[in-house]
């Protein structure tokens, strides 16, 4: 069935690792974005990408990295650069067909950083 | 000051109230999104309009561009109301900026 899968659903690491978050989707959607949420506070962009083999920072992209080699993936690394990565991380797409406009977003995934 | 603000960020109700969630923003859009979170954390997108009103069962939205306004309301609400109502703008393009949230809690 359609939609936007992340993967784990829950994530530990210890400091220092680098760890990777899945995002996949079967929309179709050309856009993707990541977005990270913290207690009290709106979703903020860390990246996006309109097209394959393209992206751009959002506005807390330090000490993440993503690549797009594939319209339906689109996963993001949390590296030991990041300070404080402890978050809920969400994973959104959007397509022609609706108007670039809407988001659809995926389950999430809760990091937790030991 | 954040270009999109919400109020209340938390609410109460009893089950049955009429329950009102407000979002003012300061800069010009192209649309303006309610999404709700469930307590999983999944998103789901209620609403997204750029001028007059909208309903969807139980839901309604409506915003005034003059006002740089918009209010989300829910009548007869049900414990399964119960969540985060997020609203969120287009300023052009396919980014959004998001509200911090509103938490509601509807009580049996």
């Amino acid at each position: 069935d359609g939609g936007i899968t992340q993967s784990p659903k829950y994530l530990f690491r210890k400091e220092g690792q680098n760890v990777t978050l899945s995002c996949e989707q079967n929309l179709n959607h050309d856009a993707m974005y990541w977005y990270r949420q913290d207690p009290g506070q709106g979703l903020r962009l860390i990246y996006y990408s309109q097209i394959v083999n393209d992206f751009q920072k959002g506005d807390i992209a330090e000490g993440y990295s993503v690549s797009r080699e594939k319209k339906e993936s689109f996963p993001l690394t949390v590296t030991s650069a990041q300070k404080n990565p402890t978050a809920f991380y969400l994973c959104a797409t959007t397509g022609p067909l609706a108007g670039y406009n809407e988001q659809f977003f995926g389950p999430g995934t809760r990091l937790t950083v030991l | 000051k954040n270009e999109v603000e919400q109020s209340p960020q938390n609410l109460t109700a009893q089950e049955g109230e009429f329950i009102t969630i407000n979002c003012s923003y300061s800069v010009g859009i192209s649309a303006l999104h309610w999404l709700q979170q469930h307590p999983g954390g999944g998103i789901v997108s209620l609403f997204m309009l750029s001028s007059g009103k909208k309903k969807h069962g139980r839901l309604i939205a409506t915003i005034n561009i003059q006002e740089k306004h918009s209010s989300l309301h829910i009548t007869a609400s049900h414990p399964r109301d119960s969540a985060v109502y997020i609203c969120a703008v287009s300023k052009g393009g396919s980014r959004l900026t998001f509200g911090e949230g509103t938490q509601l809690t509807v009580n049996p």
